[in-house]
Formats: C-alpha cells, structure tokens, sequence
C-alpha cells in the first residue's frame, strides 16, 4: 500500500523560501519507473501541477514556474523535496505530491493528504 | 500549452441519476486524460486514467469516453457519496494540465 504525506511550514513571508517535503511509504524512488509529483490548489480554485521527479533522476517543471522550483529526492529516506523560492501570497495553496509511474502516462495513482501554505507577512 | 475546459462548472442531480461530465482539449490528446474525483477538505482521488480506465477499486458506475479533444465522465446512478468536485487532467505533453473542475451537488 503506497502512502504519502508532505511536511513543512505552513506560514511563510513573502520572499521567502519554502521547502516542502513528501514522506511516502509503499515504493521506493530508487526503483525503476517510479516517480513523485507535485500539485498545488489555491483555495476554492482548480489544481495546477508544478513539479515531476523520476527515479531516475529526471526532472520536469511546470514552465510558467520553472525559475522558482527544485524538486530533489532522497531515495534512501523514501522522501522527495520541493523547494520554492521567492514566495508570494498568490502562492497560498495546499501543495500536494502524489506518486506516478513512469510509462504509464502520467497520471497521480495515489496522494498526500496535502499542506496547506499559507504566504503573508 | 494545452487548455482544458471542463463543462459545467456545477451541476445539481437527484440520486438515481445518470450524470455526465465533459472535458474539451483546446488541440487534440489522443486519449491522454484522466479523472479524478475530489471530495469537500480531501485530496484527489483518480477515477479514470487513458480516457476510459477504470481505477482499481472504482465503482462501475463511473465510466468515461473519448479521445482526441472531447471526453466524457459518466456517473450511471449517481449515489450520495459522489458528491464532489471533478477534474480532467491531460498528459500528452507537458506540461500536465487541469480543467477547472465541476462541482456536484445532490438536488
């Protein structure tokens, strides 16, 4: 049974940093074909995917935000990490990661529970 | 980037109904669409993958169709717990997009 849960602050200033990691169970990073996505979803708004990182080390970015985001990954602690920098209050969302299998199309099998980030000063 | 519309926005149905969704690609996606359900406070939940998959697990009341730009979700008898927002979501390209949703609501 894969299981996920993101971790971090959920209050930053604006022009800060944030770090958000996914804690997930159930798969590891190091195994062929898996990946971890990032989405987010402001309040009351639709979702919009940010980030994918691959167990092989692959990258992809949403590219209205590439400039801002990291997505790394510690494969021998089961986490992924998502790094945002220069925030703003229209980042305020609930962030989410969610696994994926590479060569199945992408599509997110399984989520967290999601971390509401809240940006203000 | 390839633009998802989702129609309606919100629909109201009465338990025991057949409910149906659409979802339109502003170019065409072959049948690289998923749905997802999400309930009020709760993360997604994937419903339908490759257009017409059902998700293990899934209730077979939930159906979907479609390929190139327009693709359906079809709820055969809608039941209480369905009620939810619903999202499309492309994977032909990146990047990945979303429609913007339809809310159900039991009438």
């Amino acid at each position: 049974q894969i299981t996920l849960k993101e971790s971090g602050p959920t209050l930053v200033k604006p022009t800060q940093t944030l770090t958000l990691t996914c804690t997930f169970s159930g798969f590891s990073l190091s195994t062929n074909g898996m990946g971890v996505g990032w989405i987010r979803q402001p309040p009351g708004k639709a979702l919009e995917w940010l980030a994918l990182i691959y167990w092989d080390d692959d990258k992809r970015y949403s590219r209205s935000l590439k400039s801002r985001l990291t997505v790394t990954k510690e494969s021998s602690k089961n986490q992924a990490v998502l790094i945002m920098n220069n925030m703003d209050p229209v980042d305020t969302a609930t962030y989410y990661c969610a696994h994926t299998l590479d060569g199945s199309g992408i599509r997110f099998d399984c989520w967290g529970q999601g971390i509401l980030v809240t940006v203000s000063s | 980037d390839i633009q998802m519309t989702q129609s309606p926005s919100s629909l109201s149905a009465s338990v025991g109904d057949r409910v149906t969704i659409t979802c339109q690609a502003s170019q065409g996606i072959d049948n690289y669409l998923n749905w997802y359900q999400q309930k009020p406070g709760k993360a997604p939940k994937l419903l339908i993958y490759a257009a017409s998959n059902l998700e293990t697990g899934v209730p077979s009341r939930f159906s979907g169709s479609g390929s190139g730009t327009y693709f359906t979700l079809i709820i055969s008898s809608l039941q209480p717990e369905d009620i939810a927002t619903y999202y499309c979501q492309h994977y032909e390209s990146l990047p990945i997009t979303f429609g913007q949703g339809t809310r159900l609501e039991i009438k």
